[in-house]
């Protein structure tokens, strides 16, 4: 069964510094792997996928992550940290099995960014 | 192109009644999926629907029960509310095959 563990629930970083969020996913089949961030009192946005292919992906909003598998993981970072990226993060594995398409997501990890 | 919109914004009941959410899909989106966000935790997958028809349920009791219809959208119902129940729910829909869901912005549930 596919599992992703996020590692670290609280991450503070400076404005301007690096964001460095981490994801260790656990699958039987090459996976599919997804970032989503949620804002207070709102809804996940997607920020970046690795279906196939490169193994750097980039997102929005700066945002990139690397597909490694020898080390099943899939970090988020992004160079500068900005205010605005204080927000709840998720990672997620996709779960096709059975013909049902389901995100199995890890337990989150909230961003804070001081001045 | 509007994206997926979910009503209401919050609702409050009390433990032992039922309650209907809905969730309108992003358009051309046939598939909806259901998930359940409790305080501080990563959504947990509820069920799924394509074309009318659950196609896939997570760890839920049968008390949570879905409908989708003709234009896709699609309604989560929950009955003999208990408090753990609380949480947040979200919608999401997508195309078959894309392995992108897109999310509405929750409902948020409170049951006392």
């Amino acid at each position: 069964a596919q599992s992703v563990t996020q590692l670290g629930s609280h991450v503070s970083v400076s404005e301007g510094a690096l964001v460095l969020l981490r994801c260790n996913y656990s699958s039987s089949v090459p996976p599919y792997l997804f970032w989503y961030v949620q804002y207070p009192n709102q809804g996940l946005q997607l920020l970046l996928k690795y279906t196939t292919g490169a193994t750097l992906v980039k997102g929005i909003n700066g945002f990139e992550a690397e597909f490694k598998k020898s080390e099943t993981s899939f970090h988020l970072t992004k160079p500068s940290a900005h205010m605005s990226d204080a927000a709840e993060y998720f990672c997620a594995v996709s779960d096709r099995s059975y013909n049902t398409d389901k995100l199995i997501f890890g337990t989150g990890t909230r961003l804070q960014v001081f001045p | 192109e509007t994206g997926v919109t979910q009503s209401p914004t919050h609702l409050i009941k009390t433990r032992g009644q039922q309650v209907t959410l809905r969730c309108s899909s992003q358009s051309g989106h046939n598939t909806v999926s259901w998930y359940q966000q409790a305080l501080g935790q990563g959504p947990q997958f509820i069920f799924q629907y394509y074309r009318e028809e659950e196609n896939g349920r997570g760890n839920f009791p049968p008390r949570f029960s879905g409908l989708q219809f003709p234009n896709y959208s699609s309604e989560l119902n929950v009955n003999a509310l208990e408090l753990d129940d609380s949480a947040l729910y979200l919608c999401a829909s997508s195309l078959p095959g894309s392995y992108e869901q897109y999310f509405g912005p929750g409902t948020r549930l409170t049951v006392t």
